[in-house]
Protein backbone atom coordinates (compact mmCIF):
# COMPACT_ATOMS: atom_id res chain seq x y z
CA UNK A 1 0.00 0.00 0.00
CA UNK A 2 1.66 3.50 -1.04
CA UNK A 3 -0.69 5.48 1.49
CA UNK A 4 -2.08 7.24 -1.81
CA UNK A 5 -5.95 8.93 -1.04
CA UNK A 6 -8.01 10.87 -2.79
CA UNK A 7 -10.70 13.43 -2.29
CA UNK A 8 -13.51 13.62 -2.66
CA UNK A 9 -14.39 10.12 -3.31
CA UNK A 10 -17.58 11.32 -4.92
CA UNK A 11 -18.58 14.42 -6.61
CA UNK A 12 -22.03 16.03 -8.59
CA UNK A 13 -21.35 19.19 -9.79
CA UNK A 14 -23.17 20.79 -12.57
CA UNK A 15 -22.19 21.61 -16.12
CA UNK A 16 -20.26 24.96 -16.53
CA UNK A 17 -18.86 24.57 -12.30
CA UNK A 18 -14.74 24.42 -11.83
CA UNK A 19 -13.93 21.13 -9.75
CA UNK A 20 -10.83 20.24 -8.30
CA UNK A 21 -9.64 16.65 -7.46
CA UNK A 22 -6.73 15.64 -5.07
CA UNK A 23 -4.24 13.24 -4.88
CA UNK A 24 -2.09 12.94 -1.28
CA UNK A 25 0.87 10.35 -1.43
CA UNK A 26 2.98 9.65 1.65
CA UNK A 27 5.63 7.73 -0.14
CA UNK A 28 7.93 10.09 -1.49
CA UNK A 29 7.32 9.04 -4.95
CA UNK A 30 8.27 11.30 -7.51
CA UNK A 31 6.14 10.10 -10.61
CA UNK A 32 2.45 10.64 -10.11
CA UNK A 33 -0.44 10.57 -12.60
CA UNK A 34 -4.05 11.10 -12.70
CA UNK A 35 -6.29 8.66 -15.24
CA UNK A 36 -10.11 8.36 -15.79
CA UNK A 37 -11.94 5.13 -16.50
CA UNK A 38 -14.76 4.50 -18.75
CA UNK A 39 -16.46 1.39 -19.98
CA UNK A 40 -14.72 -0.20 -22.67
CA UNK A 41 -11.74 2.58 -22.68
CA UNK A 42 -9.59 0.49 -19.81
CA UNK A 43 -7.63 4.29 -18.32
CA UNK A 44 -6.24 6.54 -19.95
CA UNK A 45 -3.92 8.74 -18.70
CA UNK A 46 -5.37 12.71 -18.38
CA UNK A 47 -1.70 14.31 -17.24
CA UNK A 48 1.02 13.18 -15.15
CA UNK A 49 4.04 14.96 -13.07
CA UNK A 50 7.44 13.98 -12.82
CA UNK A 51 8.54 16.30 -9.89
CA UNK A 52 7.16 19.61 -7.93
CA UNK A 53 6.18 21.94 -10.84
CA UNK A 54 7.09 19.91 -13.47
CA UNK A 55 4.03 18.29 -15.47
CA UNK A 56 2.81 17.06 -18.97
CA UNK A 57 -0.13 16.25 -21.16
CA UNK A 58 -1.51 12.85 -21.29
CA UNK A 59 -3.83 11.46 -23.86
CA UNK A 60 -6.68 12.80 -23.06
CA UNK A 61 -5.98 16.45 -21.46
CA UNK A 62 -8.17 18.66 -23.31
CA UNK A 63 -10.66 20.61 -20.28
CA UNK A 64 -8.14 19.52 -17.82
CA UNK A 65 -5.16 21.24 -15.87
CA UNK A 66 -2.65 19.77 -12.82
CA UNK A 67 -0.28 21.01 -10.69
CA UNK A 68 1.64 20.12 -8.25
CA UNK A 69 3.36 22.34 -5.96
CA UNK A 70 4.54 19.55 -3.35
CA UNK A 71 5.90 16.62 -3.89
CA UNK A 72 3.07 14.88 -2.08
CA UNK A 73 -0.34 16.79 -3.59
CA UNK A 74 -1.16 16.57 -7.23
CA UNK A 75 -4.19 18.88 -8.16
CA UNK A 76 -6.69 17.74 -11.11
CA UNK A 77 -8.80 20.84 -12.27
CA UNK A 78 -11.85 20.50 -14.64
CA UNK A 79 -11.82 24.75 -15.47
CA UNK A 80 -15.33 24.34 -16.78
CA UNK A 81 -16.93 20.92 -15.93
CA UNK A 82 -19.00 19.16 -19.16
CA UNK A 83 -21.39 16.04 -19.57
CA UNK A 84 -18.52 14.18 -21.02
CA UNK A 85 -16.14 14.43 -18.17
CA UNK A 86 -18.40 12.36 -16.30
CA UNK A 87 -16.07 9.68 -15.35
CA UNK A 88 -14.03 7.93 -12.63
CA UNK A 89 -11.00 9.29 -11.98
CA UNK A 90 -7.77 7.51 -10.23
CA UNK A 91 -4.65 8.97 -9.11
CA UNK A 92 -1.29 6.50 -9.30
CA UNK A 93 2.21 7.36 -8.35
CA UNK A 94 5.56 4.83 -9.64
CA UNK A 95 8.37 4.21 -7.32
CA UNK A 96 11.37 2.88 -7.96
CA UNK A 97 10.24 0.32 -10.99
CA UNK A 98 8.28 2.03 -14.50
CA UNK A 99 5.28 1.13 -14.78
CA UNK A 100 4.46 -0.76 -11.19
CA UNK A 101 1.73 1.85 -10.11
CA UNK A 102 0.03 2.03 -6.73
CA UNK A 103 -3.48 3.69 -7.09
CA UNK A 104 -5.68 5.31 -5.20
CA UNK A 105 -9.15 4.33 -4.39
CA UNK A 106 -10.68 6.74 -7.02
CA UNK A 107 -13.10 9.77 -7.32
CA UNK A 108 -16.35 9.00 -8.94
CA UNK A 109 -17.28 12.81 -10.62
CA UNK A 110 -21.17 13.13 -11.85
CA UNK A 111 -21.79 16.39 -13.90
CA UNK A 112 -25.05 16.49 -14.54
CA UNK B 1 2.76 3.21 -30.95
CA UNK B 2 2.43 1.08 -28.60
CA UNK B 3 -1.05 -0.56 -27.79
CA UNK B 4 -2.62 -3.26 -25.81
CA UNK B 5 -5.62 -5.48 -26.69
CA UNK B 6 -7.96 -7.60 -24.43
CA UNK B 7 -9.92 -9.44 -26.82
CA UNK B 8 -12.72 -10.71 -24.26
CA UNK B 9 -14.71 -8.51 -22.49
CA UNK B 10 -16.44 -10.36 -20.21
CA UNK B 11 -15.41 -13.83 -19.35
CA UNK B 12 -17.11 -16.51 -16.77
CA UNK B 13 -16.19 -19.70 -15.60
CA UNK B 14 -17.14 -22.31 -12.44
CA UNK B 15 -15.44 -21.84 -9.02
CA UNK B 16 -12.35 -23.74 -9.68
CA UNK B 17 -12.14 -24.50 -12.79
CA UNK B 18 -9.01 -23.11 -14.93
CA UNK B 19 -8.80 -19.93 -16.50
CA UNK B 20 -6.70 -17.89 -18.62
CA UNK B 21 -7.36 -14.10 -19.69
CA UNK B 22 -5.64 -12.90 -23.01
CA UNK B 23 -3.64 -10.13 -23.37
CA UNK B 24 -2.09 -8.97 -26.61
CA UNK B 25 0.41 -6.14 -27.37
CA UNK B 26 2.36 -4.31 -30.11
CA UNK B 27 5.54 -2.48 -28.94
CA UNK B 28 8.92 -3.07 -31.01
CA UNK B 29 11.30 -3.47 -28.40
CA UNK B 30 10.67 -6.14 -25.43
CA UNK B 31 8.08 -4.45 -23.32
CA UNK B 32 8.10 -4.03 -19.40
CA UNK B 33 4.53 -5.79 -19.11
CA UNK B 34 1.64 -5.89 -16.67
CA UNK B 35 -1.52 -7.19 -15.23
CA UNK B 36 -3.67 -5.22 -12.74
CA UNK B 37 -6.88 -6.32 -10.94
CA UNK B 38 -9.54 -4.57 -9.84
CA UNK B 39 -12.52 -5.28 -7.13
CA UNK B 40 -15.64 -3.69 -7.97
CA UNK B 41 -15.52 -0.36 -6.36
CA UNK B 42 -11.26 -0.08 -5.63
CA UNK B 43 -8.29 1.01 -7.57
CA UNK B 44 -6.11 -1.07 -9.28
CA UNK B 45 -3.73 -3.54 -7.64
CA UNK B 46 -0.54 -5.35 -9.26
CA UNK B 47 -1.21 -8.93 -9.71
CA UNK B 48 2.27 -9.47 -11.69
CA UNK B 49 5.12 -8.00 -14.11
CA UNK B 50 7.31 -9.50 -17.18
CA UNK B 51 10.10 -7.23 -17.83
CA UNK B 52 12.94 -9.78 -19.18
CA UNK B 53 14.33 -13.26 -18.18
CA UNK B 54 11.82 -16.57 -17.23
CA UNK B 55 8.82 -16.11 -19.39
CA UNK B 56 6.17 -17.43 -16.85
CA UNK B 57 6.31 -14.99 -14.07
CA UNK B 58 3.91 -15.96 -10.68
CA UNK B 59 1.96 -13.34 -9.10
CA UNK B 60 0.13 -12.48 -6.30
CA UNK B 61 -3.10 -14.70 -5.54
CA UNK B 62 -2.13 -17.53 -7.19
CA UNK B 63 -2.30 -16.23 -10.72
CA UNK B 64 0.81 -16.81 -13.52
CA UNK B 65 1.48 -15.33 -16.86
CA UNK B 66 3.65 -16.64 -19.62
CA UNK B 67 5.43 -14.29 -22.29
CA UNK B 68 5.14 -15.01 -25.70
CA UNK B 69 7.35 -12.59 -28.05
CA UNK B 70 6.13 -14.74 -31.03
CA UNK B 71 2.75 -14.12 -30.17
CA UNK B 72 3.40 -10.66 -29.10
CA UNK B 73 0.94 -12.43 -25.69
CA UNK B 74 1.22 -11.79 -22.04
CA UNK B 75 -1.59 -14.31 -21.26
CA UNK B 76 -3.04 -14.25 -17.53
CA UNK B 77 -3.62 -17.74 -15.99
CA UNK B 78 -4.78 -19.60 -12.72
CA UNK B 79 -5.00 -23.39 -12.49
CA UNK B 80 -8.84 -22.88 -9.97
CA UNK B 81 -10.11 -19.72 -9.50
CA UNK B 82 -11.81 -18.80 -6.65
CA UNK B 83 -15.28 -16.78 -6.11
CA UNK B 84 -13.19 -13.94 -4.92
CA UNK B 85 -10.97 -13.59 -8.01
CA UNK B 86 -14.00 -12.02 -9.55
CA UNK B 87 -12.94 -8.68 -10.74
CA UNK B 88 -11.89 -6.43 -13.83
CA UNK B 89 -8.27 -7.20 -15.48
CA UNK B 90 -6.27 -5.00 -16.89
CA UNK B 91 -3.00 -5.59 -19.08
CA UNK B 92 -0.80 -2.64 -19.63
CA UNK B 93 2.54 -2.29 -21.16
CA UNK B 94 4.77 0.76 -19.62
CA UNK B 95 5.70 3.53 -22.17
CA UNK B 96 9.60 3.87 -22.41
CA UNK B 97 9.55 7.74 -22.97
CA UNK B 98 9.88 10.06 -19.99
CA UNK B 99 6.31 9.31 -18.87
CA UNK B 100 6.85 5.95 -18.08
CA UNK B 101 2.95 6.17 -18.70
CA UNK B 102 1.22 2.93 -18.52
CA UNK B 103 -1.16 2.11 -21.92
CA UNK B 104 -4.04 -0.38 -20.89
CA UNK B 105 -6.25 -2.91 -22.31
CA UNK B 106 -9.41 -1.94 -22.36
CA UNK B 107 -10.06 -4.63 -19.83
CA UNK B 108 -11.29 -8.58 -19.24
CA UNK B 109 -14.17 -8.44 -16.85
CA UNK B 110 -14.87 -12.37 -14.82
CA UNK B 111 -17.75 -13.91 -13.26
CA UNK B 112 -17.20 -16.97 -11.24
CA UNK B 113 -20.29 -18.93 -11.14
CA UNK B 114 -20.87 -20.92 -7.64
Amino acid sequence: DAGITQSPRHKVTETGTPVTLRCHQTENHRYMYWYRQDPGHGLRLIHYSYGVKDTDKGEVSDGYSVSRSKTEDFLLTLESATSSQTSVYFCATTGQVPGEQYFGPGTRLTVT
Amino acid sequence: AQSVTQPDIHITVSEGASLELRCNYSYGATPYLFWYVQSPGQGLQLLLKYFSGDTLVQGIKGFEAEFKRSQSSFNLRKPSVHWSDAAEYFCAVVSMDSSYKLIFGSGTRLLVRP
